[in-house]
Parts: C-alpha cells; structure tokens; sequence
C-alpha cells in the first residue's frame, strides 16, 4: 500500500503570513495513463472534508486562489499564500493512482495564531 | 447540484450491526464509484472499501474485510454500507464520498455512529 505522510502536522500561522503542507508518499504517485493523482482537502471543524486540489495542482470551482498543489513523483505541496481565519482546520492529502486502497495523509492542523 | 446525504446518528451495543444510507441525487449515481471513509473522534480519514453502483460489486479494505457489506437500492438512489460485529473502537463518523478520476469530490454529510453498552 502507498503510504502518504505529511509535514508538519501541527502549524500554527498568522493571519496574512503563507503556509506550507507537504505530502510524502512511499512510491512514485505517477499513473501508467500520465496523471498524478494526488488531491487535497480541508476539513474544518465538525463539518466534512472539501476538495481543493486535484490532480496535483488543479483548483475546485469555488476555492480561493491563495490555495495552491504543486509537486511531482513523490512529493508534493499545499501551499497556501496568505492564511485568512477561515482557513483553520485539517488538511488531508490522498493519493488515487493506487486504484486501491485509496490512502490519506495522517492530516496537518493548521491555527491561527 | 450534486448531493450525497447520509442517514442520522447511531447509538448501537457492542457486537450489534449498523446499516448507514447515503443518497444520492444531482447525478445519476451508477455512473461514479461510492467509496466508504470512516474518521475516529479526533482521528484521521481511514479508507474502509468503494462500491460500484452500476453493477453491485464492491472492493473492501482488509481491516474491514469480513465485517463490511455495500449494498444499492436503485430506486431510491441510495447506496449502504453495513458494518457488523461493532466494537468501542468503531465509534466514529462514517463518511459516503463519490469517486471522480482518481479522486474524490462530493462528501456525503457524514454519520456518527457511537457504540456503547
């Protein structure tokens, strides 16, 4: 099985200062059709998880863009450009190249200091 | 818009079962995988198996493998996913998520299941 861990996973951040979340993985997330598919969410607190990211770096309808994926082969990061409040919560890498199972990161909290 | 809304809370004994719903509607629901997650209090997103609506089949994680079954009702657009033999360690919300190209974009609104005797 793949194996997705992430850095950090705690990280506190001011608001209007970047932040940064990396995503690891045990083997190279490259499919044999060319894609690498590695998606990002947010959780907020008590509510589900959101999609952000797919595909490395493509951003969902909706999502500001002060969120961004980047990364390739094995490593791979969320960056985020200028953290407002309503960005506290947990944020979860996946991987889907393996079809199954499907694995996550072990999430980064991120608060506002 | 695209929707997947799962059934209410649960309060189940050890050793008893639970069968969580998630409905689908938006989109015609044979045509996208379903996957089943399910997150411990405080806990990460743990994969548990992804079903296939247009034909019933199912592929299950082995940490759940033997205790898991997904099952559809085409008619009302409802995928299910019943869990037996439960344990305190299966307290938890249990997430439906549609599969979509290597990913996963639409999340059900999650279900806790609490088991406590």
């Amino acid at each position: 099985d793949v194996v997705l861990t992430q850095s950090p996973l705690s990280l506190p951040v001011t608001p209007g200062q970047p932040a940064s979340i990396s995503c690891r993985s045990s083997q190279s997330l490259v499919h044999s059709d060319g894609n690498t598919y590695v998606t990002w969410f947010q959780q907020r607190p008590g509510q589900s998880p959101r999609r952000l990211i797919y595909k490395v770096s493509n951003r969902d309808s909706g999502v500001p863009d002060r969120f961004s994926g980047s990364g390739s082969g094995t490593d791979f990061t969320l960056k985020i450009s200028k953290v407002e409040a309503e960005d506290v919560g947990v944020y979860y890498c996946m991987q889907g190249t393996q079809w199954l199972p499907r694995t996550f990161g072990q999430g980064t909290k991120l608060e506002i200091k | 818009q695209v929707q997947l809304v799962q059934s209410g809370a649960e309060v189940k004994k050890p050793g008893a079962s639970v069968k969580v719903s998630c409905k689908a509607s938006g989109y015609t629901l044979s045509s996208l995988y379903i996957h089943w997650v399910r997150q411990a209090p405080g806990q990460g997103l743990e994969w548990m198996g992804v079903f296939n609506p247009s034909d019933g089949s199912a592929n299950y994680g082995p940490k759940f493998r033997g205790r898991v079954t997904m099952t559809r009702d085409t008619s009302t657009s409802t995928v299910y996913m019943e869990l037996s033999s439960l344990t305190s360690e299966d307290t938890a919300v249990f997430y439906c998520a549609r599969d979509s190209e290597g990913s996963v974009d639409v999340w059900g609104n999650g279900t806790t299941v609490t088991v406590s005797s």
